[in-house]
């Protein structure tokens, strides 16, 4: 079966704009994460879905950063007002239910560079 | 805030040599997962462990948690160049908490 896709593999955008990254879950999974992955560092939690809703998002940097899911499926992560700062690889995972016991299947991701 | 470090952070030796990684925190963890990422893929889960002292082993591949779940060990007996990668180790502190991921041990073995 597919596993979690994430589009597009690899955006570059200019200071300031704005942009969505996508993430395809794997099907049936009702859990879904972002995390954000600087080089050289581990991934960093951002926000967890179970369903439609945002169940933590208290990883989201601030205000600029937001994502929704409102089908309980694909995901979108959107960033305003870009900053060079955000420039790194999001993954996206999914799992079939909440909890740190269930295995989190990872997207390849999507590298950002903010020039 | 929990942390988890990671030593060491890069490691090169020869195919064939054992090697160990290590994955501390201050704070417990009610349970803790493996990860290796290649170049331009997401991570894989390895394993996971979630008994302090548990010990599991996945081939070449032995894992440790602490007794006081604190700390966790990856060994690698006989390591082979398909081993190269990045392991990550990552926790959570109860089994409705979001997972801390570790900073990473980039490992690379020589043929």
């Amino acid at each position: 079966g597919a596993g979690v896709s994430q589009t597009p593999s690899n955006k570059v955008t200019e200071k300031g704009k704005y942009v969505e990254l996508r993430c395809d879950p794997i099907s049936g999974h009702t859990a879904l994460y972002w995390y954000r992955q600087s080089l050289g560092q581990g991934p960093e939690f951002l926000i967890y879905f179970q369903g439609t809703g945002a169940a933590d998002d208290s990883g989201l940097p601030n205000d600029r950063f937001f994502a929704v899911r409102p089908e309980g499926s694909v995901s979108t992560l959107k960033i305003q007002r870009t900053e060079r700062g955000d420039s790194a690889v999001y993954l996206c995972a999914s799992s079939l239910s909440r909890g740190s016991y269930n295995e989190q299947f990872f997207g390849p991701g999507t590298r950002l560079t903010v020039l | 805030t929990q942390l988890l470090e990671q030593s060491p952070q890069f490691l090169s030796i020869q195919e064939g040599e054992n090697l160990t990684v290590y994955c501390n925190s201050s704070s417990v963890f009610s349970s803790l997962q493996w990860y290796r990422q290649e170049p331009g893929e997401g991570p894989v889960l390895l394993v996971t462990v979630v008994t302090g002292g548990e010990v599991k082993k996945l081939k070449r591949l032995t894992f440790q948690f602490g007794d006081a779940r604190k700390d966790s060990s990856l060994h690698i007996t006989a390591a082979q160049t398909g081993d190269t990668g990045l392991y990550l180790c990552a926790g959570a502190a109860s089994s409705a908490s979001k997972i801390i991921f570790g900073s990473g041990t980039r490992l690379s073995i020589r043929p």
